[in-house]
């Protein structure tokens, strides 16, 4: 069965310091692989998308990812936390072949220290 | 914006009631996702139309049904409400007309806030 995991359910970080949200995947061949964010009361975001190719994406609001297909994970970072980063994150899996429905991992809650 | 606009934005109704969550997706998008997001079970995977047809199925209840029209607006039916439907529904939608395989990216509406009393 197709699954996503997101290892991490809260993760506290200073602001200005580095952030990373781990991701790991489990498909039949390699699927398509997003991170959304969503911050409280609001819907989805996305922040990049992974579909072939380079395996470093960059996304927006200063995030990027790494796709590692040795570790079937899809790891999301960003070098400097802004309070505004305060938000929960999903990374997600997809196939073309499975009509492109989503399943997400359980979400990374992520609090920022002033 | 997403373009993506789902109503209502909050749904306050009684258990054993039925409710009707609305779906317009971004123009020209043929297929529409439904997904539950609840604190017990997270993000989940509802049903999928496509083009005014049933291409995929979740973990939706039977007491769940879904239509897509032929403007292409989708409707999610929960009837029977039970305190545990009690949720955030999500609409997305994705794949245009002539959409390759590297156009796959979904868009999601606010959502429908689903409390069940």
């Amino acid at each position: 069965a197709q699954s996503v995991t997101q290892p991490d359910i809260h993760i506290t970080v200073s602001e200005g310091a580095s952030l990373e949200l781990r991701c790991n995947y489990s498909y039949g061949a390699t699927p398509y692989l997003f991170w959304y964010v969503q911050s409280p009361g609001q819907g989805l975001q996305l922040l990049l998308k992974y579909f072939s190719g380079d395996t470093l994406v960059q996304g927006i609001k200063g995030f990027e990812a790494e796709f590692k297909r040795s570790q079937s994970s899809f790891n999301l970072r960003k070098p400097s936390v802004h309070w505004s980063d305060a938000a929960e994150y999903f990374c997600a899996a997809s196939s073309w072949a499975a009509g492109n429905k989503l399943t997400f991992g359980g979400g990374t809650r992520v609090l920022v220290k002033p | 914006d997403s373009g993506v606009t789902q109503t209502p934005k909050h749904l306050i109704t009684a258990t054993g009631q039925r409710v009707t969550l609305r779906c317009s997706p971004r123009s020209g998008d043929l297929s529409v996702y439904w997904y539950q997001q609840s604190l017990d079970q997270g993000l989940q995977f509802l049903i999928q139309y496509y083009n005014g047809e049933e291409r995929a199925k979740g973990n939706i209840l039977e007491r769940f049904s879904a239509q897509q029209f032929p403007d292409l607006h989708s409707e999610l039916n929960l009837s029977s409400l039970e305190l545990g439907d009690s949720a955030l529904y999500f609409c997305a939608s994705g794949q245009s007309f002539g959409s390759t395989e590297m156009n796959t990216e979904a868009f999601f509406g606010q959502g429908t806030r689903l409390t069940v009393v």
